[in-house]
């Protein structure tokens, strides 16, 4: 089945840099890669996702990368801000009705 | 549109018990995944609920069972509790078809002592 490895665990930043958040996955079947945010005591929320036929994808100070022979997807967010600071997850998904396999989380703390 | 609930959001059981849990996902959705998070290991996938079959199973011993309803309302069951199922168990309801958002519950914080 599906396997994704997530780096770093932790990550700290100053605000106004930004943060690279990677993961890799096993399963060259899998075509979709969301990204959500979780801030403490509160549920996960999707912020960005990314489909196999594309190699990119922006929203605002949010972007994902995708490298299908790589195997392996990346979140850059530019110009943190504290707000930015939550845990972190990347997913991927194989075939149209397969699971939804998770990351184990990347914690971010942007300090003012 | 409502978002997913669960209940109940905390719970406290002994060792050896059992404990249902439910969830129901936003209206028109016909697929609930259950995942128990744990600190430092992130969303594990229990399995996943679709028109009332399961139609995905993570790795989990048996003691982990859930279901679906009619209405795409689910319930998972944990028997013979163990101190280190003690996590919070996530419900997210989605459309089904794949690739596409799965919107999560608050989740029921489970605490085995």
């Amino acid at each position: 089945g599906e396997n994704v490895e997530q780096h770093p665990s932790t990550l700290s930043v100053q605000e106004g840099d930004s943060a690279v958040i990677k993961c890799t996955y096993s399963d060259s079947a899998s075509n979709y890669f969301p990204w959500y945010k979780q801030e403490l005591g509160k549920r996960p929320q999707l912020i960005i996702d990314i489909r196999s036929n594309v190699g990119e994808k922006k929203d605002q100070r949010i972007a994902v990368t995708l490298n299908k022979t790589a195997k392996h997807f990346s979140l850059h967010i530019t110009e943190t801000q504290p707000e930015d600071s939550a845990v972190y997850f990347c997913a991927a998904e194989g075939q149209a009705g397969t699971a939804l396999i998770f990351g184990k989380g990347t914690t971010l703390s942007v300090s003012s | 549109k409502a978002g997913v609930t669960q209940t109940p959001r905390y719970l406290i059981k002994t060792r050896g018990q059992q404990v249902t849990l439910s969830c129901s996902p936003i209206s028109g959705h016909r697929s609930v995944s259950w995942y128990q998070q744990t600190p430092g290991q992130g969303l594990q996938f229990l399995f996943e609920y679709f028109s009332e079959t399961q139609r995905n199973k993570g790795n989990f011993p048996g003691r982990f069972s859930g279901r679906q309803f009619s209405n795409s309302r689910s319930e998972m069951n944990v028997s013979t509790l163990e101190l280190g199922d003690s996590a919070l168990y996530l419900c997210a309801s989605s459309e089904g078809q794949g690739e596409e958002t799965q919107y999560f519950g608050p989740g029921t914080r489970l605490l085995v002592l």
